[in-house]
């Protein structure tokens, strides 16, 4: 157990729909990172929160959108699914902002579009 | 623009050694990270460069060069349960990662 906690593990919806995936950070971690990985594919990076702001945004569509509460939790929610948006989705979680010191990840929610 | 290349795939047999090369142009360099990913499961850390040589852990070592862009990560006396996806990335000036596409290292017996 990393101490990155993400749920749901497994998710099937049909398109058009919207899912709310969430990360509970390692315990002390203040930074969240979220990621999206495809069959086969390499990470995408899709947006950082550092204790509650907004820290840094890769390549997130416009229909998907994230935030970190006061408790340190976090959730991406994605809207008006397409079948292209089936994959694994990976939290990670580090001390600082800076990504020099590491990552921490969850196991991932795989997402089903149907 | 920045960019790291690694290997799509590598082949090797058990117990014998293999060596995944990394070479990077990224805007700033803060570290290199090795991470190794089983089919489905999340990464997990292996090592962390940020200074030139070879570090060394257990069956794994890790090599950098930053005047070549370069690292490379050494796997010895490789076992079956090696098999899996090794990525590289690297903390570029604005101390966010920049990672590869990943390197799939299949053993056989």
């Amino acid at each position: 157990d990393s101490g990155v906690t993400q749920t749901p593990k497994h998710l099937i919806t049909a398109t058009g729909q919207r899912v709310t995936l969430r990360c509970s950070p390692r315990s002390g971690d203040l930074s969240v990172y979220w990621y999206q990985q495809s069959l086969d594919q390499g990470l995408q990076f899709l947006i950082q929160y550092y204790n509650g702001e907004e820290r840094a945004k890769g390549n997130i569509l416009e229909r998907f959108s994230a935030q970190q509460f006061p408790d340190l939790h976090s959730e991406l929610n994605l809207s008006s699914l397409e079948l292209g948006d089936s994959a694994l989705y990976f939290c990670a979680s580090s001390v600082v902002a800076r990504a020099n010191y590491g990552y921490t990840f969850g196991s991932g929610t795989r997402l089903t579009v149907v | 623009g920045q960019n790291i290349d690694q290997p799509t795939e590598m082949t090797a047999t058990e117990g014998a050694i293999v060596q995944i090369n990394c070479t990077y142009q990224t805007s700033g360099f803060n570290g290199l990270f090795w991470y190794q990913q089983h089919a489905g499961e999340a990464p997990t850390f292996l090592s962390y460069n940020v200074l030139d040589g070879l570090e060394e852990k257990g069956r794994f070592s890790s090599f950098l060069s930053r005047s070549k862009g370069y690292s490379y990560l050494l796997l010895k006396e490789l076992q079956m349960k090696d098999s899996a996806s090794y990525l590289c990335a690297v903390t570029g000036s604005n101390y966010q990662l920049i990672w590869g596409a990943g390197t799939k290292l299949i053993i056989k017996p």
